[in-house]
């Protein structure tokens, strides 16, 4: 089974509408990563979360993380075109593992006007 | 600042020829990473470097996969010889030591193996 799930895997939009995606941890979270990724391009950096109940935002994109759970959320509010992409989660899980990362499957967000 | 710098963005190549891609980190930055992330994936980390030494390559396929950091900066990855499975983007990413730091990603190279 996976290490890391992600879901929807898909989801399409309306413009002005909002949208959640959930990445959920088999493992002990260290720290959860956000990204961007525009097909074929490399990674924009979103948000870290490393404390329990941690909650950041940035512009229109809110991420949570319930460490219990070993689960975040992110959402987006008033989604735009800009929005879509695809989105990783990446999920630091070895207490001595220098910080890398295991990615979840991402989750494909089509914006529609 | 500058961000993590990849090249060459595109190559295709022949099965059993060789390639090499590089990769220049955040200055600054002493923990180096190569991932692997084929179409529909999430990227799979291949090898990690504390500055120039390697503190993971458990997933790297060391029969045809090689890595380098000389001197603590630059790195490069090979392939030698190339497997059409190989296809896919190659992703460097850098970060600040401590874990508690963000880890960026370069633009990626994107490998065709024919």
């Amino acid at each position: 089974s996976q290490e890391l799930e992600q879901s929807p895997q898909s989801l399409i939009v309306q413009e002005g509408k909002n949208l959640t995606i959930n990445c959920t941890s088999s493992k002990t979270l260290y720290g959860l990563y956000w990204y961007k990724q525009k097909y074929g391009e490399g990674l924009i950096f979103l948000m870290m979360l490393q404390k329990g109940g941690e909650e950041k935002s940035h512009e229109k994109i809110t991420a949570k993380l319930d460490e219990k759970k070993q689960q975040s959320s992110l959402h987006i509010t008033a989604s735009q075109p800009s929005h879509a992409g695809i989105y990783l989660c990446g999920a630091d899980t070895v207490a001595d593992s220098w910080g890398k990362l295991q990615f979840g499957a991402g989750t494909q967000v089509v914006v529609t006007p | 600042e500058a961000g993590v710098a990849q090249s060459p963005r595109y190559k295709i190549i022949e099965k059993r020829q060789s390639v090499a891609f590089w990769c220049n980190p955040i200055s600054g930055h002493a923990t180096l990473y190569w991932y692997q992330q084929i179409l529909g994936q999430g990227p799979k980390l291949l090898i990690q470097f504390q500055n120039n030494g390697v503190v993971d390559d458990s997933q790297l396929p060391k029969d045809r996969f090689s890595a380098e950091r000389l001197k603590g900066v630059d790195s490069t990855l090979k392939i030698q010889p190339a497997k059409l499975e190989d296809s896919a983007v190659y992703l460097c990413a850098s970060r600040k030591q401590g874990r508690e730091n963000e880890q960026f990603f370069g633009p990626g190279t994107r490998l065709t193996v024919l």
